[in-house]
């Protein structure tokens, strides 16, 4: 049965600091998905890594994937208040059955 | 192009009823799954269809199923609810079935007294 575990569940941090998601799945895949919640929405697609050794950038965020290691990290550089959420990250299995993580819960403070 | 439509927002039912939710996948998706999340389980699989055909389902009770039409349209039903079937139920769709990246419509928050 694949697992997926993220750490930490709960991050807070200060604006313009650096920090890194760390999400850890236990059966081979070569894609990770990580996904963005604000409180009371919905998922919003951040990136799609499908190969080892991917990286992906969109602002302040940068995901990699190691996929020998089967390790995800999503790094934060300088946050800021706007990137408060909880992250998921996500391993699809069979079709589109998709294994969350628990979630990061991310608060920047000011 | 307009994203994934759940509805309703927001639903409560009591103990024993049985509910309906729709889902509306972005036009030219053919594949839509559900998603139950719950802050104590996390966000769990459901069941997938694609061309009106279940292709993957989840570890749930035969309580709760679905279906899809042949516009891609889909719906889940749950009977005889509990309480433990409150959670934000989450449609998504993609093009494929294959590993497909997922997006999500808004949800439906069912609460169940």
């Amino acid at each position: 049965e694949l697992k997926v575990e993220q750490n930490p569940l709960f991050l807070s941090m200060q604006e313009g600091k650096n920090y890194t998601i760390y999400c850890n799945y236990s059966t081979t895949s070569d894609r990770l998905y990580w996904y963005r919640q604000d409180p009371g929405k919905s998922l919003e697609s951040l990136f799609v890594l499908l190969s080892n050794g991917a990286v992906k950038q969109e602002g302040r965020l940068m995901a990699s994937l190691d996929t020998k290691a089967r390790l995800s990290t999503l790094h934060i550089t300088a946050a800021v208040h706007d990137l408060s959420a909880t992250y998921f990250c996500a391993v699809a299995t069979y079709g589109q059955n998709f294994v969350f993580g628990p979630g990061t819960r991310l608060s920047v403070l000011p | 192009k307009a994203g994934v439509t759940q509805t309703p927002r927001y639903l409560i039912k009591t103990r024993g009823q049985q509910v309906t939710l729709s889902c509306s996948p972005i036009s030219g998706h053919r594949s839509v799954s559900w998603y139950q999340q719950t802050p104590g389980q996390g966000l769990q699989f459901l069941f997938e269809y694609f061309s009106e055909t279940q292709r993957n389902k989840g570890n749930f009770p035969g309580r709760f199923s679905g279906r899809q039409f042949s516009n891609s349209r889909s719906e889940m039903n749950v009977s005889t609810l509990e309480l433990g079937d409150s959670a934000l139920y989450l449609c998504a769709s993609s093009l494929g079935w294959a590993n497909e990246k997922l997006f999500f419509g808004s949800g439906t928050q069912l609460s169940v007294l």
